[in-house]
């Protein structure tokens, strides 16, 4: 069974620029976060969808960040404009009702 | 927001030595997991205690779920260099789906 599949691996981006993330869930899993993760520290949740619904974007910027999850299976991150800030990884989860979270690899993004 | 702070936040042991993280809160979880994440990879789950006072063991790990529900320890036995990772709890309270993660521990186990 494939697991959760992220795009692109790596980013580097100029500040002011745009940028997206794209996440492929596990088959079935209704619940999906997009988590931001600072060097060797905790992921911090950035929105979470149950299907195609967001129930919880609180952390969401919104005033520079958006996230879609269409049809309820993939979802996208995007940034416009990134600033310094926001270089970090972008973790995708999904999971099903269990509680386990099944993480992508993430996508490292650098902002120069 | 609900905090959740581990120590130490960087440890380094020689192959054999036993250690122990910790998870630490002022909130009370209806859960609490473990994930260990390793260079270039997500955090995988490694274990989910629910009940106060509940330990849980995995090879030469042990967990143990605070009698409170606000803190949980992580106990390795004979580390070895595969061991190696960024060890993160994450509780839960109310819904499991609403999941906060702590500021992790980066474990180095040397050969």
């Amino acid at each position: 069974e494939a697991g959760v599949v992220q795009s692109p691996r790596y980013k580097i981006i100029e500040k002011k620029q745009p940028v997206a993330f794209w996440c492929n869930p596990i088959s079935g899993h209704n619940t999906l976060y997009w988590y931001l993760q600072n060097l060797g520290q905790g992921p911090e949740l950035l929105i979470r969808y149950e299907n195609e619904e967001a129930v919880d974007d609180s952390q969401l910027p919104k005033d520079r960040f958006s996230a879609e999850r269409l049809k309820g299976v993939d979802s996208t991150l995007k940034i416009q404009p990134a600033e310094l800030g926001d270089s970090a990884v972008y973790l995708c989860a999904s999971s099903f009702d269990t509680g386990e979270l099944f993480f992508g690899e993430g996508s490292r993004l650098t902002v120069l | 927001t609900q905090l959740l702070e581990q120590s130490p936040q960087f440890l380094s042991i020689q192959e054999g030595e036993n250690l122990t993280v910790y998870c630490n809160s002022s909130s009370v979880f209806s859960s609490l997991q473990w994930y260990r994440q390793e260079p270039g990879e997500g955090p995988v789950l490694l274990v989910t205690v629910v009940t106060g006072g509940e330990v849980k063991k995995l090879k030469r790990l042990t967990f143990q779920f605070g009698d409170a529900r606000k803190d949980s320890s992580l106990h390795i036995t004979a580390a070895q260099p595969g061991d190696t990772g960024l060890y993160l709890c994450a509780g839960s309270s109310g819904s499991a789906r609403q999941l906060t993660f702590g500021s992790g521990t980066q474990l180095t186990v040397l050969p």
